[in-house]
């Protein structure tokens, strides 16, 4: 009974490098969402997606971010061109859809570290 | 803006004692919440969500209290367990139908229970 799995746990890019994030649903699960935790900071929320659709991208930045959540296989957070301020905990989680009683169910992260 | 403000970043207590973590927010649409418990290099863990219609929920030694008039909502804890300690986060989310069900979070507060 896998929960969501993120990987890699740890990445360390050099800047202008891509960084590609991965995150595996929990089973049954067709929603995902990414959240971006800063140093100090609470995890704020990137994007929303469902089977091959964006539902809300309104927390990622316009430029050199982008996601997917394909048909067959994970969901993937691409960063490209990768900047000392990407550095940062990246959190995935997943949902059967509509929550009334209990929320979502996260990944133990990627932690992405620019150098 | 920080819509979900969690004004104390730690709080210690003693094992047996209540802990009380608050959390308060200012968009009136947030009509659910949520407290997520996070300990470090894993993922936040769903504890306890209560809705606008009610004002108490309680599961086992979490209690959360809402407070809507006043925008403010708590956690109680009691007994507190050293096993506790961790960082607990409060989370908002407009109940919209067919909506984004994006979270919007506090910076958390780190609680401490010495034995």
């Amino acid at each position: 009974n896998a929960g969501v799995m993120q990987n890699p746990r740890h990445l360390v890019r050099r800047r202008g490098q891509e960084a590609r994030l991965r995150c595996s649903p929990m089973k049954g699960h067709s929603h995902v969402y990414w959240y971006r935790q800063l140093p100090e900071e609470g995890l704020k929320f990137m994007v929303y997606l469902q089977k091959e659709n964006i539902i809300d991208e309104s927390g990622m930045p316009k430029e050199r971010f982008s996601a997917e959540f394909p048909k067959e296989g994970p969901s993937i957070l691409r960063i490209q061109q990768v900047v000392r301020g990407d550095s940062a905990a990246y959190f995935c989680a997943s949902s059967r859809g509509h929550q009334e009683t209990h929320g979502y169910t996260f990944g133990s992260g990627t932690r992405l570290t620019v150098v | 803006d920080q819509q979900v403000k969690q004004n104390s970043p730690s709080l210690s207590v003693q094992e047996g004692r209540i802990s009380i973590l608050n959390c308060d927010y200012t968009n009136s649409m947030f009509d659910y919440f949520l407290w997520y418990k996070k300990y470090p290099a894993e993922g936040p863990t769903f504890l306890i969500s209560i809705s606008s219609i009610k004002d108490k929920n309680e599961d086992g030694r979490f209690t959360v209290f809402l407070n809507k008039s006043a925008k403010h909502l708590s956690l109680h804890i009691v007994p507190s367990q050293p096993g506790d300690s961790a960082v607990y986060f409060c989370a908002a989310s407009p109940l919209t139908q067919g909506g984004s069900e994006k979270l919007v979070f506090g910076k958390g507060t780190k609680l401490t229970v010495n034995p």
